[in-house]
């Protein structure tokens, strides 16, 4: 089936490090995305990794992808004040151009 | 900025009315997919349209439907609207088959 599980909400201090996990169903999946959601806006792409992947980093972004697992995890080095939003898994299958989306980890950095 | 433009930005109307959304996918992008983001359903995919062609298509009710345009512009139609219909409509582009890119959203308040 069809399922990408995150938890709600994180909370961490500015300066630290961010780890926002998720655990998605299907094997068949080809492509695992991150998208950022600030109140008010769109979604902006922030990173994916294709499943033959294990890892891939991108400035502060760390993308780690556990295929048995069926884990992702997006870490983000140094979190500031601005990275305070919703963030989003997605999930591409191979069968389909469709995005599977989780609901969302609500990230809150204090100062 | 993404590159994709949606209009209008919000919209208010009232139960059985009918509504058109429209969406400019990113420049030389062929796919436009849609997306509803609402609080209880979360983000789920409606339908996408591949240069005028539907191809796939998601938890799109009867009441709605969509076409693409030869000049690649879109249109998601909304009918009989229901006060549940209230939700952020996004549509999204592609180049290929890996990055979709998100607009700002058209936020419908059905009265």
């Amino acid at each position: 089936g069809e399922d990408v599980e995150q938890s709600l909400f994180l909370s961490v201090r500015e300066g630290d490090s961010s780890v926002i996990n998720c655990t998605y169903t299907d094997s068949s999946s080809t492509y695992l995305y991150w998208y950022k959601q600030e109140p008010g806006a769109g979604l902006q792409l922030l990173t994916y990794i294709f499943s033959n992947m294990d890892m891939k980093q991108d400035q502060r972004l760390t993308v780690l992808l556990n295929k048995k697992d069926k884990h992702l995890s997006l870490r983000i080095a140094d979190t500031q004040t601005g990275d305070s939003a919703i963030y989003f898994c997605a999930e591409r299958m191979d069968s389909s151009y469709k995005l599977i989306f989780g609901s969302g980890t609500r990230l809150l950095v204090r100062p | 900025d993404s590159g994709v433009t949606q209009t209008p930005k919000h919209l208010i109307t009232a139960t059985g009315q009918r509504v058109t959304l429209r969406c400019s996918p990113r420049s030389g992008d062929l796919s436009v997919y849609w997306y509803q983001q609402s609080l209880d359903q979360g983000l789920q995919f409606l339908i996408q349209y591949y240069n005028g062609e539907e191809r796939a298509k998601g938890n799109i009710l009867e009441r709605f439907s969509a076409q693409q345009f030869p000049d690649l512009h879109s249109e998601l139609n909304l009918s009989s609207l229901e006060l549940g219909d209230s939700a952020l409509y996004f549509c999204a582009s592609s180049p290929g088959e890996d990055e979709q890119y998100f607009g700002p959203g058209t936020r419908l308040t059905v009265t």
